[in-house]
């Protein structure tokens, strides 16, 4: 069964649209994230959850927001796409934030916007 | 800001063969280590992680070496199979940080 999913796996898109992107896991986490790799494979982090609070949010445009219906869930809301979003997203989980734990990640979602 | 790199972005071998994949880090706060596997269309999986109170950790196949005098991290794989090409992550984390800071990447190429 699937730890981390993310749906869709797929998003192709136009400039200016508005799109949203989802995250579930079933491992019973507390902390969730949101991380975007560019085509060189750098992941950077972008938002951390903790029982849905928010408790990291690097630089991003505000353009992008997370929101976290429950514990399990953590969306992430893009709006006004630009060229530059054009990335592969991935969700994470870990037990708890801030421990010697590792995460466990989502599938990814690769976003083209064109 | 302090960074997680790697020195080498590719590394071919032969199947059979042993592979070292290093990584150096910046931040001498940093107290954990992870190593993570990303095959090509999947997400980032936990391969083996060492804390800094150890200098080796032994898995399946796999090896980890922390050396906190030259912030050097090494992973190496035994017996390097095709399904060992991937792209390998160092990650690490401390030092008052919430979330671990991930390095460049090596893409691992396995020949048989």
């Amino acid at each position: 069964d699937t730890a981390v999913s993310q749906t869709p796996k797929y998003l192709v898109t136009q400039m200016g649209n508005d799109k949203s992107i989802k995250c579930e896991q079933n491992l019973g986490h507390d902390t969730m994230y949101w991380y975007k790799q560019d085509s060189k494979k750098f992941l950077k982090i972008m938002f951390s959850y903790n029982n849905k609070e928010l408790i990291i949010n690097e630089t991003v445009p505000n353009r992008f927001s997370p929101k976290s219906p429950d514990k399990a869930h953590l969306n992430l809301h893009i709006n006004s796409l630009e060229l530059g979003d054009s990335a592969v997203y991935f969700c994470a989980s870990s037990p708890i934030s801030g421990s010697y734990n590792e995460q466990f990640f989502g599938p990814g979602t690769r976003l083209t916007v064109l | 800001g302090e960074s997680v790199g790697l020195h080498l972005p590719t590394l071919s071998v032969q199947e059979g063969d042993n592979s070292i994949i290093n990584c150096a880090y910046s931040n001498s706060a940093s107290d954990y280590f992870i190593w993570y596997k990303q095959e090509s269309g999947k997400g980032p999986q936990f391969i083996i992680d060492i804390r800094s109170n150890m200098d080796k950790r032994q898995g399946q196949r796999v090896t980890v070496l922390l050396n906190k005098t030259v912030k050097h991290l090494s992973l190496q794989i035994a017996a390097t199979q095709p399904g060992d090409s991937a792209v390998y992550f160092c990650a690490e984390k401390g030092g008052g940080s919430y979330i671990p800071t991930f390095g460049r990447g090596t893409s691992l190429i396995v020949h048989p």
